[in-house]
């Protein structure tokens, strides 16, 4: 089965810290992504990476950067965090076959509290 | 923005009953996918449906898809309790496209 797993499950930091979060899957996938979730806004796209070292931005890149140096890590990091990215944080991955189209994996997610 | 919308937004039943969710869209897809969410968990893949086809099935799931209409559904035959879950609907637009577009949800609530 494939598994992505994500650092923490719960976070809490304060305005202005740095924050990383962490994914990691095990099956090989060329493709990560990060999604944020927000209640009556859904998912919406963060960053997404096809390859090592490749980023492309989402829907809603501003205020956050990230970085894939190794196929099977994908980081979200926060510069410096602020109270409106309070949020779950979900990362996932797709294998490179069908371009990214196919099927999403899912880690549990973090839920991020900024104070 | 919001591709998928999904209706209604929230659904109880009774255990045994059948659930229907709806999913509209509003550009052309390359294929459309569905997706279970544990209360507090990440995201599980259901189902995908492309745009050439109609209909398709996986045990207690149906998916439709009508792209005249730009829109599908999602049934859930004789559902359990362990069904209750949010169900998201995503699309994906474009050839080389990487990018899955998620409405905002249906929340499913089957009574025992």
């Amino acid at each position: 089965d494939v598994k992505v797993t994500q650092s923490s499950r719960y976070l809490v930091k304060r305005t202005g810290e740095k924050v990383f979060l962490e994914c990691v899957q095990d099956m090989d996938h060329e493709n990560m992504f990060w999604y944020r979730q927000d209640p009556g806004l859904g998912l919406r796209l963060i960053y997404f990476s096809y390859d090592v070292k490749m980023k492309e931005k989402g829907d809603i890149p501003e205020g956050y950067s990230v970085s894939r140096e190794k196929k099977e890590r994908f980081s979200l990091i926060l510069e410096s965090a602020s109270t409106n990215q309070t949020s779950m944080y979900l990362c996932a991955s797709s294998d490179g076959l069908a371009g990214g189209q196919d099927e999403q994996f899912f880690g549990p997610g973090t839920r991020l509290t900024v104070l | 923005s919001q591709q998928g919308e999904e209706d209604p937004q929230a659904l109880s039943i009774q255990e045994g009953e059948n659930a229907t969710m709806n999913c509209s869209y509003k550009t052309s897809i390359n294929n459309l996918q569905w997706y279970r969410q544990n209360s507090g968990r990440g995201l599980v893949h259901l189902i995908l449906i492309r745009s050439n086809e109609r209909e398709k099935h996986s045990g207690r799931l149906r998916v439709t898809l009508d792209t005249s209409k730009k829109s599908s559904s999602l049934l859930i035959t004789a559902s359990r309790a362990a069904d209750t879950a949010s169900y998201f609907c995503a699309t994906v637009s474009g050839a080389g496209s990487y990018q899955l577009t998620f409405g905002k949800g249906t929340k499913l609530s089957v009574i025992p």
